[in-house]
C-alpha cells in the first residue's frame, strides 16, 4: 500500500549543488505534481505533468527542472541549489478526471541549501 | 487570481468541544474541494472531498459542508480529541485551473 513515495526524506545542499528528488506513485495515476511549503505561503506548484512525456510549469517553476518518462516516476531536479529553494517539498499524484480526483501526498522532502 | 483563504490561522480549544473550521474561496466555478490534515514534520491526508454537485461529506467525526455561491466550505469535528491536533488544509480545484489552489491552513490544538 505505498501510494506516493517520496526520498529523501531530508537533504543539506551546499549553494550551487545540484540533485534530483525522486517521486513515485504506484496508483496509475496520469497526473503529477511538484508543491514546494514555505512558512506564512502555503503550498505553491513549481511543476506538473498530465501523463508520461508531457509537463508544464506551475506557479514558482523558476531553478527547477522536470521529466516524466514513466507513468510512475516524477523526478524534480534543482539545477544549481540557492538558499531561496529551503523549503519542504511534496509531490502528488491524482486521476486525470477532473470531478472525482482525489489528490494523494507523499511524505515530503526537507531540503536545506546553505 | 484564484484564491483560497482560511481563518483563523490558529485554534485552541478543550478536549470534548465541537468546532469549525472555514475555507473560503474567490470563484465559484469548481470542480472539488478537498481537506487535508497535515500533522508536523508530515505529509498531506486526505479526509474529506467534496464535488462540485454536492453540499456535504461525511466520514466519522468529521463533516464537511460545501456552498458554492457564497464561495465558503466548513469542516467540522465533532467531540474534538488531542489527537485532533494538526493543521489542517483546504484546497480547491478551480474549473478554470487544473492545479489545487491551497490556503495557508488552520493550526487546531485539542487541550487534555
Amino acid at each position: 500500500n505505498a501510494g506516493v513515495t517520496q526520498t529523501p526524506k531530508f537533504q543539506v545542499l551546499k549553494t550551487g549543488q545540484s540533485m534530483t528528488l525522486q517521486c513515485a506513485q504506484d496508483m496509475n495515476h496520469e497526473y503529477m505534481s511538484w508543491y514546494r511549503q514555505d512558512p506564512g505561503m502555503g503550498l505553491r506548484l513549481i511543476h506538473y505533468s498530465v501523463g508520461a512525456g508531457i509537463t508544464d510549469q506551475g506557479e514558482v517553476p523558476n531553478g527547477y527542472n522536470v521529466s516524466r518518462s514513466t507513468t510512475e516516476d516524477f523526478p524534480l531536479r534543482l539545477l544549481s541549489a540557492a538558499p531561496s529553494q529551503t523549503s519542504v517539498y511534496f509531490c502528488a499524484s491524482s486521476y486525470l478526471g477532473l470531478l472525482d480526483t482525489e489528490a494523494f501526498f507523499g511524505q515530503g522532502t526537507r531540503l536545506t541549501v546553505v | 487570481k484564484q484564491e483560497v483563504t482560511q481563518i483563523p490561522a490558529a485554534l485552541s480549544v478543550p478536549e470534548g468541544e465541537n468546532l469549525v473550521l472555514n475555507c473560503s474561496f474567490t470563484d465559484s466555478a469548481i470542480y472539488n474541494l478537498q481537506w487535508f490534515r497535515q500533522d508536523p514534520g508530515k505529509g498531506l491526508t486526505s479526509l474529506l472531498l467534496i464535488q462540485s454537485s454536492q453540499r456535504e461529506q461525511t466520514s466519522g467525526r468529521l463533516n464537511a459542508s460545501l456552498d458554492k455561491s457564497s464561495g465558503r466550505s466548513t469542516l467540522y469535528i465533532a467531540a474534538s480529541q488531542p489527537g485532533d491536533s494538526a493543521t489542517y488544509l483546504c484546497a480547491v480545484l478551480f474549473r478554470s485551473a487544473r492545479q489545487l489552489t491551497f490556503g495557508s491552513g488552520t493550526q487546531l490544538t485539542v487541550l487534555p
